[in-house]
């Protein structure tokens, strides 16, 4: 079946420090690729995703590359700030289903100015 | 309303006791899920709804639980003779088709707690 790992947290950083947050997944055929993210307080919101193979999703800085290769779709943002403070996780549409998303754990991510 | 509404925002119950969880979606859109997110673990699908029907209900762990979504906006997430292993947060998402490109916006979710 499908499944998502994604690096373990909490993760502590310093503002202006580049923040890497691993993902591996497991998946049948080639699904669509996503990260959500949920700051304090809120509901989780879409924070970029990609569709195909070798696709870059992008938004607020961050980004992640969709690799078939190494079944990868690691976020990466250069100059993090503390409003980046958030739980982010990475989650995969079923290819039969793709309304049907299966996430990761999540990992809690700490900016501090 | 501008959101994916979830009430209550938390609910305590009893072991065996029975409840009912809502949530009310974006204006206009067809699609709606729930997912359910235990502590340190990410969501797991629970079921959607495509207008008033259950497309997909494959994620409902048992038969305690049952959602209804009778006009195709306002939906109910119901389980009976609940047990402590049913506490968690309960997550709502709409979107305005059931297509995987289309974005689902979720809800802040309804926190149950049984004792």
């Amino acid at each position: 079946g499908n499944s998502v790992t994604q690096m373990e947290g909490p993760v502590t950083l310093s503002e202006e420090a580049f923040l890497t947050i691993n993902c591996t997944y497991t998946a049948t055929g080639y699904p669509s690729l996503f990260w959500y993210v949920q700051y304090p307080g809120e509901g989780l919101q879409l924070l970029l995703k990609a569709t195909k193979a070798d696709d870059k999703g992008s938004n607020k800085g961050f980004e992640a590359t969709y690799r078939k290769e190494t079944t990868s779709f690691h976020l990466e943002k250069g100059s993090v700030q503390v409003s980046d403070s958030a739980v982010y996780f990475c989650a995969l549409s079923d290819v039969r289903r793709d309304y049907k998303l299966s996430f990761g754990a999540g990992t809690t991510v700490t900016v501090r100015a | 309303g501008a959101g994916v509404s979830q009430t209550p925002s938390n609910k305590v119950t009893e072991k065996g006791k029975y409840v009912e969880l809502r949530c009310d979606p974006i204006s206009g859109h067809t699609a709606l899920y729930w997912y359910r997110q235990s502590l340190g673990q990410g969501p797991e699908f629970l079921i959607y709804f495509q207008g008033t029907g259950a497309a997909d209900d494959s994620g409902l762990p048992n038969d305690r639980f049952f959602a209804v979504r009778p006009e195709g906006s306002v939906s109910t997430l119901k389980i009976q003779r609940t047990e402590r292993g049913d506490s968690a947060v309960y997550l709502c998402a709409s979107s305005r088709d059931g297509a995987g490109n289309t974005e689902a916006f979720f809800g802040q979710g309804t926190r149950l707690t049984v004792v």
